[in-house]
């Protein structure tokens, strides 16, 4: 049973491009969220999407923005990159949006801008 | 959510119980106990939650207090593999995951 995918595992981008990094979640999971953790720090929070809705968002600016597609599969895009975005973009997928479902999380991809 | 407190690292010895604290003093009655645990370079791996009775699972058990403003995760044989930072989360209803910074456990042979 495969968990959660995530690619590309390692990213390199010039300042000012867009990226965009793809998820596919555990298979029975219906929900994608998505965090950013630079070094040393906490995975922080950076939106949720369920039914192909934005279901929460934590404290990130409009240039990041995502999609789920409707095989769960989830895009993170991220534009006008600052040097501030380089960090390691982690994926979670859980059953549902509810707290009793433990989630599962990819490797992440590795993003540095230049 | 409740805010967590864990201290930022901890030693253990190979073959030993590994016991790591979490207050949790502001819990609301319907927030459950949440552990993570972040091996290098790689993703977070639940361990384990509670809401209020002690649990137990193949990777740790869990002690939470009767008042609830703290609880223990116990890795009963800690091996090497174990070593990791591990992550106390407080939460209710369909709030995402928060992490704080958490517990840097390094097992020692």
């Amino acid at each position: 049973d495969a968990g959660v995918t995530q690619s590309p595992t390692h990213l390199i981008k010039t300042r000012g491009q867009q990226v965009t990094l793809r998820c596919s979640p555990k298979s029975g999971h219906d929900t994608v969220s998505w965090y950013q953790q630079a070094l040393g720090q906490g995975p922080q929070f950076i939106f949720q999407y369920y039914e192909e809705e934005e279901r929460q968002r934590g404290n990130f600016p409009d240039r990041f923005s995502g999609h789920q597609f409707p095989n769960y599969s989830s895009e993170l895009n991220v534009n006008a990159l600052l040097l501030g975005d380089s960090a390691l973009y982690l994926c979670a997928s859980s059953l549902g949006t509810g707290v009793h479902m433990g989630y599962t999380f990819g490797s992440g991809t590795r993003l540095t801008v230049v | 959510d409740a805010k967590t407190t864990q201290p930022p690292s901890m030693d253990c010895a190979e073959g030993r119980a590994a016991n790591l604290p979490c207050n949790h003093s502001t819990i609301s009655g319907n927030e459950y106990v949440y552990w993570y645990r972040q091996i290098h370079s790689q993703g977070p791996q639940y361990i384990i939650h509670g809401l209020k009775n002690n649990e137990t699972n193949e990777m740790a058990s869990l002690i939470i207090t009767e008042d609830r403003k703290s609880s223990t995760l116990i890795l009963p044989h800690a091996t090497l593999r174990d070593t990791a930072v591990y992550y106390c989360i407080a939460l209710s209803g369909n709030t995402p995951l928060v992490f704080g910074k958490g517990t840097r456990l390094s097992v020692i042979a």
